[in-house]
């Protein structure tokens, strides 16, 4: 199976701070097939980038992601207030299919 | 508008068996695959498997071989999954989500919690 290594596990930020989270995998992984989702407390996860750069409906612009390979980032160049949540990287690539173990966002 | 909407939470004993429903609507219920997503309390997601509406083919994580089985009934646009010998480790909200092509999931059911306790 391919493990997606998440860091950091939670992070503190404030409001208009940049923040971005990484995910390395264990194997390669085409850039077609890693995905990022937001949950928030007590509600299902809302996809937020698939295929590694690609904004899913309605998402904001502040939401961006890159990488190839097996290193993959995700960042929120502003946090805001509602963007409180864990975020999990999903790989698409090879079954089983895997997810990030999270990182948690919390505002100071 | 594309909709998930899934059955009620479960209390079951262990041992036993659970059957769990996830009804599509807004959309070709057999246009996309419908996959299985466990998240015990606190935890991280894991994927179970997925099925294929039209065909009724499967892929499952050979993790939950033998403990989940997925169904589809097209007549209702209704997928299906049961959980078997079930035990406390297997409390969890499982999600419903339609696969898109490169398998991610854009669209999710609101879960189904299912507490196993004796």
């Amino acid at each position: 199976a391919i493990v997606l290594n998440q860091s950091p596990s939670s992070i503190v930020a404030s409001q208009g701070e940049k923040v971005t989270i990484t995910c390395r995998a264990s194997s390669s992984i085409s850039s077609n097939y890693l995905h990022w989702y937001q949950q928030k407390p007590g509600a299902f996860p809302k996809l937020v980038i698939y295929s590694t750069s690609y904004r899913a409906s309605g998402i904001p612009s502040r939401f961006s992601g890159s990488g190839s390979g097996t290193s993959y980032s995700f960042t929120i160049s502003r946090v805001e207030a509602e963007d409180v949540a864990t975020y999990y990287c999903q790989q698409g690539s090879s079954n089983p299919l895997t997810f990030g173990s999270g990182t948690k966002l919390e505002i100071k | 508008q594309v909709q998930l909407q899934q059955s009620g939470a479960e209390l079951t004993k262990p041992g036993s068996s659970v059957k769990i429903s996830c009804k599509a609507s807004g959309y070709t219920f057999t246009s996309y695959d419908i996959s299985w997503i466990k998240q015990r309390p606190g935890q991280a997601l894991e994927w179970i498997g997925a099925i294929n509406p039209g065909s009724g083919g499967t892929g499952y994580n050979e993790k939950f071989k033998g403990k989940a089985t997925l169904t589809v009934d097209k007549s209702s646009s209704t997928a299906f999954m049961q959980l078997s010998s079930l035990t406390p480790e297997d409390t969890a909200v499982y999600y419903c989500a339609n696969n898109n092509y490169y398998w991610y999931f854009d669209f999710w059911g609101p879960g189904t919690m299912v507490t196993v306790s004796s």
